[in-house]
C-alpha cells in the first residue's frame, strides 16, 4: 500500500506552459506539505494545508496555487513555467499541525525546457 | 534566521567503518530536531525525533545525539545499504514550519 503517492512522477515540458501536480496520502493524516527540492538537495517547504486550511505559504511566486479538496488530496498548479522551476517537488503528510514525523511521497521530477 | 548546517557534505566509509554525521542549528525555541534518510530517486523516510538536549534514540546501527546546538547521527559499523543522504531538520517556532539542512551523502563501501 503506497502511504504518500504523487502524479506525474516525471514531467517536461517548455516555458510558458501550465502543469499541475496530484498529491494523495491514504495514512488518515490531517496535515499535507508541498517541498520543493532543487539541484544542490535543499529541501524547502512552499505550502501546508491543515484540514483544508492553508497554514504555511512561503515565499513563493503567485504562480503556484495550491488546492486542497478534502484532507487526503493536495495538489499544485504551477501557471507560466519558468525554466527555474526546474525542479523534484514532494509532497508529504503528517497527523497534526506541528509538522513532526513527516512522510514523503516519492516526488516529480520537473524539468522546464 | 533560523537555519540548519550539516557537515560533511559528504562522507566515504570503508564497511565496518564507524563515523558521525554533524548537524548544527540555530533555531530560537527548538521544538523538534529530525533525521530523516533519503535514497536517491525517492522522497526523505523519517528516522527520529530529538526533543531535548541530551536526548539519544536508536535504530539498528544508527544513533542520534542533541545537545543544545547541535545533533550527531552516529553509524557504527555500517553496511554498504546504510549508502544514502541523511537530512537533518528543526522544527521552527510556532511549530508549523520544518527547516532541512543541505545533508550529508554518505557512501559506504564493501
Amino acid at each position: 500500500d503506497t502511504a504518500v503517492s504523487q502524479t506525474p512522477k516525471y514531467l517536461v515540458t517548455q516555458m510558458g506552459n501550465d502543469k499541475s501536480i496530484k498529491c494523495e496520502q491514504n495514512l488518515g493524516h490531517d496535515t499535507m506539505y508541498w517541498y520543493k527540492q532543487d539541484s544542490k538537495k535543499f529541501l524547502k517547504i512552499m505550502f501546508s494545508y491543515n484540514n483544508k486550511e492553508l497554514i504555511i505559504n512561503e515565499t513563493v511566486p503567485n504562480r503556484f496555487s495550491p488546492k486542497s479538496p478534502d484532507k487526503a488530496h493536495l495538489n499544485l498548479h504551477i501557471n507560466s513555467l519558468e525554466l527555474g522551476d526546474s525542479a523534484v517537488y514532494f509532497c508529504a503528510s503528517s497527523q497534526g499541525r506541528t509538522a513532526y514525523e513527516q512522510y514523503f511521497g516519492p516526488g516529480t521530477r520537473l524539468t522546464v525546457t | 534566521e533560523d537555519q540548519v548546517t550539516q557537515s560533511p557534505e559528504a562522507l566515504r566509509l570503508q564497511e565496518g567503518e564507524s563515523s558521525s554525521l554533524n548537524c548544527s542549528y540555530t533555531v530560537s525555541g527548538l521544538r523538534g530536531l529530525f533525521w530523516y534518510r533519503q535514497d536517491p530517486g525517492k522522497g526523505p523516510e523519517f528516522l527520529f525525533t530529538l526533543y531535548s538536549a541530551g536526548e539519544e534514540k536508536e535504530k539498528e546501527r544508527l544513533k542520534a545525539t542533541l545537545t543544545k546546538k547541535e545533533s550527531f547521527l552516529h553509524i557504527t559499523a555500517p553496511k554498504p545499504e546504510d549508502s544514502a543522504t541523511y537530512l537533518c531538520a528543526v522544527q521552527a517556532p510556532g511549530g508549523f514550519k520544518t527547516i532541512f539542512g543541505a545533508g550529508t551523502r554518505l557512501f559506504v563501501k564493501a
